[in-house]
């Protein structure tokens, strides 16, 4: 199984803030790497895939970046309903795999 | 609007099975697999296994083979997952998630599944 390692597993930052979340798969996954971030209680909602490509409706503070093994999550201006936990998922081959999650929090 | 609803909570036993729907609406449900993940209390997301609504084919992780069935009724447009043999480590929110392309654009409100004695 391709193994998916984010870092770092929380962060504490501010309003207005650049945030930037690492992932990292464990074999190259070419750009098969989505992003999802989730909030207390909901269900896991679709920011980005195959790397860098915005998912309908979502801001464009979000961006993404990467190929092979090593993808980065960007959040050029941090606004209120971005404190939530952070996914990176690859979808190179099954079992579709996780990583652990980054949470951001205030 | 495109949406999976989901059925409510349960609270099984060890060693019994559970069974979560996952009706579909706003879209043509055929056309897209239905993927379940789960979630463990404070915990990240697990990938299950999916199934096509078409041909009712499924593929599952390795960790559920021969416990998990995945299946459809199309004429509903609602998938299930049945789990068995379940254990104190099943305790989660399982989610059934529509796979778009080979992401997962959207997902069911969550179904909490307890397995207590």
């Amino acid at each position: 199984d391709i193994q998916m390692t984010q870092s770092p597993s929380s962060l504490s930052a501010s309003v207005g803030d650049r945030v930037t979340i690492s992932c990292r798969a464990s074999q190259s996954i070419s750009s098969y790497l989505n992003w999802y971030h989730q909030k207390p209680g909901k269900a896991p909602k679709l920011l980005i895939y195959s790397a860098s490509t915005l998912h309908t409706g979502v801001p464009s503070r979000f961006s993404g970046s990467g190929s092979g093994t090593d993808f980065i999550l960007t959040i050029s201006s941090l606004q209120p309903e971005d404190f939530a936990t952070y996914y990176c998922q690859q979808s190179y081959t099954t079992p579709r795999t996780f990583g652990g999650g980054t949470k951001v929090e205030i | 609007q495109v949406q999976l609803v989901q059925s409510g909570a349960e609270v099984k036993k060890p060693g019994a099975s559970v069974k979560v729907s996952c009706k579909a609406s706003g879209y043509t449900f055929a056309s897209y697999n239905i993927n379940w993940v789960r979630q463990a209390s404070g915990q990240g997301l697990e990938w299950m296994g999916w199934m096509n609504p078409y041909s009712g084919n499924t593929g599952f992780a390795q960790e559920f083979q021969g416990r998990v069935t995945m299946t459809r009724n199309t004429s509903i447009m609602t998938a299930y997952m049945e789990l068995s043999s379940l254990r104190s480590e099943d305790t989660a929110v399982y989610y059934c998630a529509r796979q778009w392309l080979q992401t997962y654009d959207t997902w069911g409100q969550g179904t909490l599944v307890t397995v207590s004695s």
